[in-house]
């Protein structure tokens, strides 16, 4: 079993919807990025979590560290939002370990 | 400022050949590591380098290797490669080796195909 799952693995939704990406981790973790990357490979880091909430643009993260759970959710969506969306976590052993990634897919 | 930079940007090798790809991280940043993407595998981490000495590393065999130089541009190698080992190779850097300032910039990456 992976340490790091993400949910749903793929997601198709209409342009103007409101997107929930999960990530949830099995092991103790320090730090957190959601990383997107669009087709190409290209990898961009759009936030780091540590505890809390991070709001940029129409892009917000949570982390529960508790909970051993975090969400990326994205309002008002738009076809150029159309990535792979890839949670990676640096556990206790200080090692960084990937979710396999969500490929959202927003119709215009 | 210029991003991380990687090259070559795509390379062809014949198995039991050795490769060495190199990355330049942002100005500034002493931080660098290394990832291997494949489509079965998705991401997975190779090693960590801050101010030239390898931090920690990933499951991988040691004929990957990497180091870092004193301007804190890094290399990797893989030695004797197999087809196994074609992927895309990212790397990224950071000012910090924790993530504790938030920061991660990743370079467009090394494709290497196996033949």
């Amino acid at each position: 079993k992976n340490e790091v799952e993400q949910s749903p693995q793929n997601l198709t939704a209409q342009e103007g919807e409101f997107i929930t990406i999960n990530c949830s981790y099995s092991v103790g973790i320090s730090a957190l990025h959601w990383l997107q990357q669009h087709p190409g490979g290209g990898i961009v880091s759009l936030f780091m979590l540590s505890s809390g909430k991070k709001k940029h643009g129409r892009l917000i993260a949570t982390i529960n560290i508790q909970e051993k759970h975090s969400s990326l959710h994205i309002t008002a969506s738009h076809p150029r939002d159309s990535a792979v969306y890839i949670c990676a976590a640096r556990n206790r052993d200080d090692k960084i370990i990937f979710g396999k990634g969500t490929r959202l897919h927003i119709l215009p | 400022k210029a991003g991380v930079t990687q090259t070559p940007r795509y390379l062809i090798k014949t198995r039991g050949q050795q490769v060495t790809l190199s990355c330049s991280p942002i100005s500034g940043h002493r931080s660098v590591s290394w990832y291997q993407q494949t489509p079965g595998q998705g991401l997975q981490f190779l090693f960590e380098y801050f101010s030239e000495t390898q931090r920690n590393k990933g499951n991988f065999p040691g004929r990957f290797s990497g180091r870092q130089f004193s301007n804190s541009r890094s290399e990797m190698n893989v030695s004797t490669l197999e087809l196994g080992d074609s992927a895309l190779y990212l790397c990224a850097s950071s000012l910090d080796p924790g993530w504790f300032t938030g920061e991660l910039f990743f370079g467009e990456g090394s494709r290497l195909t196996v033949l």
